[in-house]
């Protein structure tokens, strides 16, 4: 049973580019978290998808990201005219359901130049 | 929204020691409190969990244990072996979503 899987591992991007971000649940899961963590520091929440619904994207700057999983293919976190502010490691996990263990993919590492 | 302090930030233990790791929170109503180890430039990995009927959970060398009065959790590592060393993350769940704690960078010296 494959884990989570994203891509790319690494990303880089110059300021003014847009960055997409895939992530492809476990089998069986229906619930796609997106976190972002800076380096040495926690994992801060972004939003959390179903099929085809953005249950709550609180976590998520109301400008230059978006996120969707649609019907068919992995969700997909997207960043419009990249700043350096955006380096992070961007992290997709998947559940079965509500308060179920979340496992986490292998992140992307952005880089701004 | 939920409020998750982890303390201590860094910790250093000598192999074969004890190493304890608590969290506070915030909101009552949250139910699901996992824990998770990430080694450097490596995902988050899920440990050990515990749920809001249960007071205290093990396996192996790990342990954790909730007080929902006071509205804290620990993680105990008993025995700790160099393997140990990583940062280890605390997390409630709260409305739909987990709230992290800052992370504990554990240090096993041997």
């Amino acid at each position: 049973n494959a884990g989570v899987m994203q891509n790319p591992r690494h990303l880089v991007r110059r300021r003014g580019q847009e960055a997409r971000l895939r992530c492809s649940p476990m089998k069986g899961h229906s619930h796609v978290y997106w976190y972002r963590q800076l380096p040495e520091e926690g994992l801060k929440f972004m939003v959390y998808l179903q099929k085809e619904n953005i249950i709550d994207e609180s976590g998520m700057p109301k400008e230059r990201f978006s996120a969707e999983f649609p019907k068919e293919g992995p969700s997909i976190l997207r960043i419009q005219q990249v700043v350096r502010g955006d380096s992070a490691a961007y992290f997709c996990a998947s559940s079965p359901g509500d308060d179920q263990p979340q496992h986490f993919g292998d992140g992307t590492r952005l880089s701004i130049l | 929204g939920e409020n998750v302090e982890q303390h201590p930030s860094t910790l250093s233990v000598q192999e074969g020691d004890s190493a304890v790791i608590k969290c506070t929170y915030s909101d009552s109503a949250s139910n699901y409190f996992p824990w998770y180890k990430q080694e450097l430039g490596k995902r988050p990995q899920l440990i050990i969990d515990i749920r809001s009927n249960v007071g205290e959970k093990k396996d192996q060398r790990i342990a954790v244990t909730l007080n929902k009065t006071a509205k804290h959790f620990s993680l105990h590592i008993t025995e700790t072996q160099p393997e140990d060393s990583a940062v280890y993350f605390c997390a409630a769940w709260d409305d739909y979503k987990l709230s992290f704690g800052a992370g504990t960078t554990v240090t096993v010296r041997a």
